[in-house]
């Protein structure tokens, strides 16, 4: 059983352009939750997605960031018009449920150039 | 939401059982207890969780005191492949218990 996938694993973009984060939860799992991480810093949760709905995007920034979970493929984060501070890693995770075990991907390394 | 505290660091030799602590004075009764770990370059690992009781799986063993205001997660014996930084997280009450807030952890370091 293929576990959560996310790509590209490594992204460089200057800044103004747009970021694109896909991610493949486990199969069988259909929420999703994305987190970030600056540099130095702790994991912190951006939004927490089922099929087709955001539940909550609480920790997302209200400005540039967007995320969805359509029917059919990956989960998408979307940072539009990047800045420096947008470099991070992003993680991806996938539960069966809204259950206590959360299984993470390998992440996306985004640096802002 | 309620806090955990952790030491920065901690060094164990291999195949020595380890025990990592956590404070966490402020948990309501409502808040699970859960423990993540993650290896450089990689993704959080889910080690283990509970609530009240103490609890044991193939990868860990979590001791919860009584009054609940800390918990120790104890590794039976520790190999090379389980240094890596070791986050104790509590649930956000309310029904956001998807909510996983991540410190600063603690770096465990093992010893050939």
């Amino acid at each position: 059983n293929a576990g959560v996938m996310q790509n590209p694993r490594h992204l460089v973009r200057r800044r103004g352009q747009e970021a694109r984060l896909r991610c493949s939860p486990m199969k069988g799992h259909s929420h999703v939750y994305w987190y970030r991480q600056l540099p130095e810093e702790g994991l912190k949760f951006m939004v927490y997605l089922q099929k087709e709905n955001i539940i909550d995007e609480s920790g997302m920034p209200k400005e540039r960031f967007s995320a969805e979970f359509p029917k059919e493929g990956p989960s998408i984060l979307r940072i539009q018009q990047v800045v420096r501070g947008d470099s991070a890693a992003y993680f991806c995770a996938s539960s069966p449920g809204n259950i206590y075990e959360q299984y993470f991907g390998p992440g996306t390394r985004l640096t802002v150039t | 939401d309620a806090k955990t505290t952790q030491p920065n660091s901690m060094e164990s030799n291999e195949e020595e059982p380890v025990h990592l602590p956590c404070n966490h004075s402020t948990i309501s009764g409502t808040d699970y207890i859960h423990w993540y770990r993650q290896l450089p370059s990689q993704g959080p690992e889910y080690v283990i969780h509970g609530l009240t009781s103490n609890v044991n799986n193939r990868m860990a063993s979590l001791a919860i005191a009584e009054d609940r205001k800390s918990s120790t997660l104890i590794l039976h014996r520790a190999t090379l492949r389980d240094a890596a930084v070791y986050y104790c997280i509590l649930s956000a009450s309310g029904g956001s218990n998807y909510k996983l807030t991540f410190g600063k952890g603690t770096l465990l370091t093992v010893n050939p």
